[in-house]
């Protein structure tokens, strides 16, 4: 079973703050990582798909960024606001299957006016 | 395209009991998926359709899940015999064999056994 950790499990911001998680998963036969959105009582939302070591991907104030051969990400949100309260999935691929991800728990974020 | 719709939202049922769950994908959509989601766990992968083959079943699953998709277009996911274990969000997702759009999910079946 390949495991995708992701930290920390929930934070709690004030609207205005910056914040990062972190999605950890096995490096080797590494094919491609998205992440997840997912608000109460909604589907999650796709943000973003990364493929190669070093990718960077920015959606508003959003970012990712993407190192495939330490084998990790981290998803960046710059002045947190209330709506961006939810879960954020990250799942990874690999080649050895790389018709379905495989989730890690997610982290969810609480942003208090 | 109304996007992915999974019916019902909600299914209460009794120990021992059978249940089915629908979903319809996005039309041009070839690959439907399966994934449970329990409290505090990220989506786990259950099985997934290439039109209308099963290319996977997780080895964690038992064999009371079926999941099929005849006309390689909506898929039902059926648990025979439920177990309160089985309690959980039963989430449907479809995606092109390419990897850049990722998935679009459906709002998801919660499972209720008591």
């Amino acid at each position: 079973i390949l495991n995708v950790e992701q930290s920390p499990q929930s934070l709690h911001v004030q609207e205005g703050d910056s914040t990062n998680f972190t999605c950890s998963f096995p490096s080797s036969n590494f094919y491609a990582l998205h992440w997840y959105r997912w608000e109460t009582a909604k589907s999650p939302e796709a943000l973003f798909v990364m493929t190669l070591n070093g990718d960077e991907k920015k959606k508003g104030r959003i970012s990712a960024t993407l190192n495939t051969k330490e084998g990790y990400s981290y998803l960046y949100i710059k002045g947190s606001q209330p709506e961006d309260s939810a879960t954020y999935l990250c799942a990874p691929k690999w080649n050895t299957n790389a018709g379905k991800s495989t989730f890690g728990d997610g982290t969810t974020l609480t942003v208090k006016p | 395209d109304t996007g992915v719709s999974q019916n019902p939202r909600h299914k209460i049922t009794k120990r021992g009991q059978n249940v089915t769950f629908r979903c319809d994908p996005i039309s041009e959509h070839n690959r439907l998926y399966w994934y449970r989601q329990t409290l505090g766990q990220g989506p786990e992968f259950l099985t997934y359709f290439q039109n209308e083959a099963q290319l996977e079943k997780s080895r964690l699953l038992s064999d009371r899940f079926s999941a099929e998709r005849p006309k390689g277009s909506f898929s039902t996911l059926e648990i025979q015999r439920t177990e309160q274990g089985d309690s959980a969000m039963y989430l449907c997702a479809s995606g092109r064999g390419v990897d850049n759009y990722g998935y679009t999910f459906g709002s998801g079946t919660r499972l209720t056994v008591v």
